[in-house]
């Protein structure tokens, strides 16, 4: 199936650290959407993007919609400890793509962990 | 609270012994969804339903089973566990679509 290739697979911050990380693919997305997971729960939703070159924040984050809309990113700014945990992409293709209004597709996840 | 609550949160099973995972949700959503979350593969949809008694398979839908018989629930069916179905598995919720699916916490499975 369709995948979404997400970098940096990990990386480790200190605290008031800017932080980005971004999520690209070979086919067009009409919907990219960041998720955040703490350990022991599911992921939960940060943000939502629904046409390219939108950009929209929550808070510290701040994510587009890539011009292309082959590609996604999200950055957090000024990084507190709460901010560990694993960020996923997850985007949903256009219908004349194969995609349908249930299919949503993940990423592999961004690992944060505090540096040591 | 609105939530999507599953059931187990943790089960040890045999290979072989047909088992079933609850979901449910209070918010009067239209879609849900199954995923499987593995170490280095992330989340993969394994079905969804975008209503009662309309579901479709997602990207591993090998070896299980759903049905959407009342809107709040959707269960997940192993009528046949193997050991490769051993997994993190989240149940999705959404009132439009894939726009937002709200996640329950999980059922780790094992299966031996």
């Amino acid at each position: 199936g369709q995948q979404l290739n997400q970098s940096p697979q990990s990386m480790f911050i200190q605290e008031g650290e800017d932080v980005s990380m971004n999520c690209t693919s070979s086919s067009i997305f009409n919907t990219w959407l960041w998720y955040k997971q703490d350990p022991g729960e599911g992921p939960v939703l940060l943000i939502a993007l629904y046409k390219a070159g939108e950009l929209t924040s929550n808070g510290r984050l701040t994510a587009q919609f890539g011009i292309t809309r082959k590609d996604s990113f999200l950055n957090i700014s000024a990084s507190i400890p709460s901010d560990v945990g694993i960020y996923f992409c997850a985007g949903q293709l256009p219908i004349l793509y194969g995609g349908s209004q249930g299919n949503l597709i993940f990423g592999k996840g961004t690992k944060l962990s505090v540096k040591p | 609270e609105a939530q999507v609550t599953q059931n187990p949160r943790y089960l040890i099973t045999v290979t072989g012994k047909k088992l079933t995972v609850t979901c449910s949700q209070n918010m009067n959503h239209e879609y849900m969804s199954w995923y499987r979350q593995d170490p280095g593969l992330g989340l993969r949809q394994i079905y969804y339903s975008m209503n009662v008694e309309v579901t479709d398979k997602g990207d591993v839908p090998e070896g299980y089973k759903v049905s959407r018989k009342e809107k709040r629930n959707f269960p997940l069916i192993l009528e046949s566990p193997s050991p490769n179905q051993t997994s993190l598995y989240f149940c999705a919720s959404s009132f439009r679509g894939a726009r937002g699916y709200t996640f329950g916490s999980g059922t780790r499975l094992t299966v031996v």
